[in-house]
């Protein structure tokens, strides 16, 4: 079936260095897709999102590109801190009979040290 | 706003019981949703609404039931609760135009 995923289960990064961190989609008729962070216990937060017809979208300190060549989206963090610890999701919106829907990637555990 | 409430924020049922999880908007939305989170995984649909009266299933809705009678409230009902349901339970609203969805602080539920 189609999914959204993401590259890499975990990332560990040094405070102050930027954060990369990726997502691949396979439903091209996609055209709305979101990064969410979530903190241990808590639900998921909204940071940023993108529609297909934008390449870069950028917000305080973070920026997503999109790339629907190659079904893929990314979202950087600059100057990443402590407080950057978390899971990140990416979504894609999908069309689901009279309305939409989100569907995740499985995460990635974002981990920095300072 | 309080903007996506959930209720109760966590449960331990044995198997074969019942329960209910409410979960209640205050932004007027059109649409809400029910997602469970397992470990190590992303958050996957179990039951959505896009409107008052409605419902349908999303992914893995086998086991669950809902039921949406105001357009504020979004109910996620187990009727014989199983240990495989022991998840996290995140229920979310959206509206047409507005960006994002909100999403509760979820309910975590343990069967034993």
């Amino acid at each position: 079936g189609e999914s959204v995923g993401l590259h890499l289960p975990t990332l560990s990064v040094q405070e102050g260095d930027n954060s990369i961190i990726n997502c691949a989609y396979s439903n091209s008729a996609s055209d709305y897709f979101i990064w969410y962070k979530q903190e241990s216990g808590k639900g998921p937060q909204f940071i940023i999102d993108i529609r297909s017809n934008m390449d870069k979208r950028q917000g305080q300190r973070v920026t997503v590109l999109l790339n629907k060549t190659v079904k893929h989206l990314s979202l950087q963090i600059a100057a990443t801190q402590p407080g950057d610890s978390a899971v990140y999701f990416c979504a894609e919106n999908i069309y689901i009979q009279a309305g939409t829907a989100l569907i995740f990637g499985k995460g990635t555990t974002l981990s920095v040290s300072s | 706003n309080a903007g996506v409430t959930q209720t109760p924020k966590f449960r331990v049922l044995k198997t074969g019981q019942s329960m209910t999880l409410l979960c209640a908007q205050d932004m007027n939305h059109e649409y809400m949703y029910w997602y469970r989170q397992d470990p190590g995984m992303g958050l996957r649909l179990i039951h959505y609404s896009v409107g008052e009266g409605t419902t349908a299933k999303g992914e893995v809705p086998d086991g669950y039931n809902v039921s949406r009678l105001k357009k504020q409230n979004f109910l996620l009902g187990l009727e014989s609760a199983a240990p495989s349901q022991t998840s996290v339970y995140f229920c979310a609203s959206n509206t047409p135009g507005v960006a994002g969805y909100t999403f509760g602080s979820g309910t975590r539920l343990t069967v034993v």
